[in-house]
């Protein structure tokens, strides 16, 4: 089956540093792939779509200068956190579509703390 | 725009019973696909059941079925025989195709008891 891997599983850091995660579907292509972000108790929430080989579009409210996106290849697209601070602390998720299966199959997450 | 209501923040139901967590979605578009993910403690998303809006037929995955009221938007899941294992958040999704973002309800904390 299709399997999207996450790495880190978990980080921690101090404020003003920045964090990258990494989103791989491992054995399929994705052009496009989703990053979603979830507080403790509450739903996912969608920060923007990755675009292989072009910019990510931004969900309204999500600075694109702090959580900066690469999609540089098929199977690999990646979130940076800038600049983290604690309120950063999250669980950041992500997911992939598989179109000849018509489902989108989702990361392991990473719970991100900021000291 | 799409959205997803989830009006049941926490749902119980004892093992081997039946139960059913509502979903609400509003959308402009004729063509979407609904969805209930579900999130155990180790907070991987598993996909639950979909349903294409096109089909009259009501999605059913063994013990999961849903309850797909298009002039009412509304999509139910229902669970039978209950099992200590279907316990998590269970969100209600929408999106307009397989490519396209999801949006998501609020979700509903299903406990199982024995």
């Amino acid at each position: 089956g299709a399997v999207v891997s996450q790495h880190p599983s978990r980080v921690i850091c101090k404020s003003g540093t920045s964090v990258k995660i990494e989103c791989r579907s491992l054995d399929f292509q994705a052009t496009t792939m989703f990053w979603y972000r979830q507080f403790p108790k509450q739903s996912l929430m969608l920060m923007a779509t990755s675009n292989e080989g072009s910019k990510a579009t931004y969900e309204q409210g999500v600075e694109k200068d702090k959580f900066l996106i690469n999609h540089a290849s098929l199977t690999l697209s990646t979130l940076t956190v800038t600049s983290a601070h604690p309120e950063d602390s999250s669980f950041y998720i992500c997911s992939a579509p598989v179109t000849s299966r018509n489902e989108q199959f989702f990361g392991p997450g990473t719970r991100l703390t900021v000291l | 725009a799409q959205t997803v209501t989830q009006s049941q923040p926490e749902m119980s139901v004892q093992e081997a019973e039946t139960v059913t967590l509502s979903c609400t979605y509003d959308t402009s578009e004729s063509d979407y696909y609904l969805f209930w993910y579900k999130q155990p403690p180790s907070r991987q998303m598993i996909l639950v059941i979909r349903q294409e809006a096109y089909k009259q037929q009501n999605a059913t995955e063994n013990r999961f079925s849903v309850n797909f009221q298009k002039a009412a938007k509304s999509f139910s899941l229902k669970i039978s025989d209950s099992q200590l294992g279907d316990a998590a958040m269970y969100f209600c999704a929408a999106n307009t195709g397989t490519a396209s973002k999801l949006t998501f309800g609020t979700g509903t904390r299903l406990q199982v008891t024995l």
